[in-house]
């Protein structure tokens, strides 16, 4: 079957690092998304990993570990603004369908 | 930029009635997509259309249905409202080229009651 898991929610304190992680079974794989998602808002688009390491962007970075069907988003020097869902995605091999974990819900504190 | 517009953000409607709901990207995508959003479920695929007049059922298609007559707009359409197609409906589009990352409209909340 088709699974992606990740946390349902985290909480952390601003100017922290928090890693949201991500682990999937599917039966293809092209490629791990992940979006962001504030309250009433679309998904917009973070990351995209198709082989295996790190990719770094600015405060935000993901890993992809596709033997271990295993990812992490990594956000540094977290701000308020950034409290929203975080939804993992995995293309598969057809390259047409995307499955989406449910998100993980980030809560930011002073 | 990209943008991904849909008709209405937020719909009430009675059971038995017929929906649409209509989207429409200004980028020349090729791809579109309708998924539904739901707490704790994440976005589950209804139907995609990879060209105009295209479509393919997605992983909950039951209760849809779909039309793409011209390449930037994508309908779906609810032949019979159900209390349990209350839900967040958000339309998709991508290239099919490149990173290929999807971009999503604001969604529909829609109700039926």
């Amino acid at each position: 079957g088709q699974n992606i898991d990740q946390p349902t929610e985290m909480t952390a304190t601003e100017g922290a690092i928090v890693q949201i992680n991500c682990t999937y079974q599917t039966s293809g794989f092209n490629g791990l998304f992940w979006y962001q998602q504030h309250a009433g808002e679309a998904p917009t688009f973070l990351s995209y990993n198709v082989l295996d390491g790190l990719e770094e962007k600015g405060r935000f970075s993901s890993f992809l570990s596709r033997s271990k069907g295993y990812s992490y988003l990594l956000l540094k020097e977290l701000q308020m603004k950034d409290s929203a869902s975080y939804l993992c995605a995995v293309r598969d091999t057809g390259g047409f369908k995307t499955i989406f974990g449910a998100g993980t819900r980030l809560f930011v504190k002073a | 930029d990209v943008k991904v517009t849909q008709s209405s953000r937020y719909l009430v409607k009675r059971t038995g009635e017929k929906v649409f709901l209509e989207c429409v990207q200004d980028m020349d995508h090729e791809n579109m997509f309708w998924y539904r959003q739901d707490p704790g479920l994440g976005l589950r695929l209804i139907y995609f259309s990879y060209d105009v007049k295209m479509k393919e059922k997605g992983d909950i298609p039951e209760g849809y249905s779909v039309s793409r007559e011209k390449k930037e707009r994508f309908s779906l359409i609810l032949e019979s409202a159900s209390t349990n197609q209350t839900s967040m409906y958000l339309c998709a589009s991508r290239t099919g080229q490149g990173i290929d990352t999807q971009y999503f409209g604001p969604g529909t909340r829609l109700t039926v009651l």
